[in-house]
């Protein structure tokens, strides 16, 4: 199965949004709301900021927000901050053989 | 507290055999669905297995009839038994709890897999 794919860098400065890519196809991004995103530092295990597409799990700034139009999944980050920095994955839900695919990472530069 | 302690990691020989424990506390592993992710160095993200609360078990296409992943209810522990394992396993190996579809909102520290000859 192949994996969503994200640009493989996004850079802005700091206060600035931007926004991440997932594109994938009809037999997941664009076929089930199953869409999650996860940042991860250097070092450290990944961690979960949206899931359901569009929906933020306690504790997670509302400066993350995420949508879905068609096979593709954003992520917005706005009032980019120093702390953002890091590598973010997107996840969907597929049907192929095993039922999930992470995003090629995209890494998070703040100038 | 929800925890994750994975151990079993290390250094094997091409075609050799390991068994990645994953000590789940705070929560009951057979009521969730949990799920092995690996990391090669440098790499990014790959879904290695999932299984079900129901028992149902998937693998990723590259480690299908080498890897098994099976849990034990009664120490509340994920396992991952990587048998014939290649160069291109080496990785860290994560376990997570699984919440919703594709939303896995706890991982463990992660454990270190060498395949080198």
């Amino acid at each position: 199965q192949s994996a969503l794919t994200q640009p493989a860098s996004v850079s802005g400065s700091p206060g600035q949004s931007i926004t991440i890519s997932c594109t994938g196809s009809s037999s997941d991004v664009g076929f089930y709301n199953y869409v999650s995103w996860y940042q991860q530092h250097p070092d450290s295990a990944p961690k979960v900021i949206i899931y359901d597409v569009s929906n933020r799990p306690s504790g997670v700034s509302n400066r993350f927000s995420g949508s879905k139009s068609g096979n593709t999944a954003s992520l917005t980050i706005s009032g980019l901050q120093g702390e953002d920095e890091a590598d973010y994955y997107c996840t969907s839900y597929t049907t192929a053989a095993i039922p999930g695919v992470f995003g090629t990472g995209t890494k998070v530069t703040v100038l | 507290e929800v925890q994750l302690v994975e151990t079993g990691g290390g250094l094997i020989q091409p075609g050799g055999s390991l068994r990645l424990s994953c000590v789940a506390s705070g929560f009951t592993v057979s009521r969730n669905y949990m799920s092995w992710v690996r990391q090669a160095p440098g790499k990014g993200l790959e879904w290695v297995s999932i299984i079900y609360s129901g028992g149902t078990a998937y693998y990723t296409d590259s480690v299908k009839g080498r890897f098994i992943i099976s849990r034990d209810n009664s120490k509340n522990t994920l396992y991952l038994q990587m048998n014939s394992l290649r160069v291109e396993d080496t990785a860290v190996y994560y376990c997570a709890r699984g919440i919703r579809l594709t939303t896995l909102d706890y991982w463990g520290q992660g454990t270190l897999v060498t395949v080198s000859s």
